[in-house]
């Protein structure tokens, strides 16, 4: 079946570091992915994707590019701010799935001044 | 647009106390989704909905009701609450037009503690 891996956590860097989450995946067919983040206290909300091979998603500085070649999607910031503390989330949603997303354990990140 | 509401934000219940947690999205969504969260399992699919009417079974569905009477709302049902059913619930939506590049809009969840 489908699933996502992403790098175990906490990350925790200083500020203007340059930050990279893993996230590999397995998939039957040719599946959309995603990169959704957790603010503390709030609910999840998307903050890239893509949707084919090759693809890359960006937003606020965040890049991820879709490979399919090694099946990764891995997350990386140039300069990373105290804001961007969070959990980021990798997953996946594949027409073989049933369209359901699938989401990894997500990865807590922790910036410091 | 309020997006995707969910009540109550916290809840402490007993075991084998029944509850309802509630759902609703002003974005017309056709979808609509119940996931737990729970510490280094990300989140998981309990319940969804592709259409007024219409649920199905996610992952982890046992101990959980759903009915999806109207396109708005999509309330989750705890049976007989049992301490492994603590956890953080958040309901999502999407258009359902998209197919597999569909992008879900999550509510702000609620915590759930079953004693």
């Amino acid at each position: 079946g489908n699933s996502v891996t992403q790098m175990e956590g906490p990350v925790t860097l200083s500020e203007e570091a340059f930050l990279t989450i893993n996230c590999t995946y397995t998939a039957t067919g040719y599946p959309s992915l995603f990169w959704y983040v957790q603010y503390p206290g709030e609910g999840l909300q998307l903050l890239l994707k893509a949707t084919k091979a090759d693809d890359k998603g960006s937003n606020k500085g965040f890049e991820a590019t879709y490979r399919k070649e090694t099946t990764s999607f891995h997350l990386e910031k140039g300069s990373v701010q105290v804001s961007d503390s969070a959990v980021y989330f990798c997953a996946l949603s594949d027409r073989n799935g049933g369209f359901k997303t699938i989401f990894g354990a997500g990865t807590r990140l922790f910036v410091k001044a | 647009n309020a997006g995707v509401t969910q009540t109550p934000k916290f809840q402490v219940l007993k075991t084998g106390q029944s509850m309802t947690l509630q759902c609703a999205q002003d974005m017309n969504h056709e979808y609509m989704s119940w996931y737990r969260q729970d510490p280094g399992m990300g989140l998981r699919l309990i319940h969804y909905s592709v259409g007024a009417g219409i649920t199905d079974q996610g992952e982890v569905p046992n101990g959980y009701n759903v009915s999806r009477s109207t396109t708005e709302d999509f309330p989750l049902r705890l049976l007989s609450a049992a301490p492994s059913q603590t956890s953080v619930y958040f309901c999502a939506s999407s258009y359902g037009g998209e197919g597999v590049g569909e992008t879900q809009y999550f509510g702000p969840g609620t915590r759930l503690l079953v004693l």
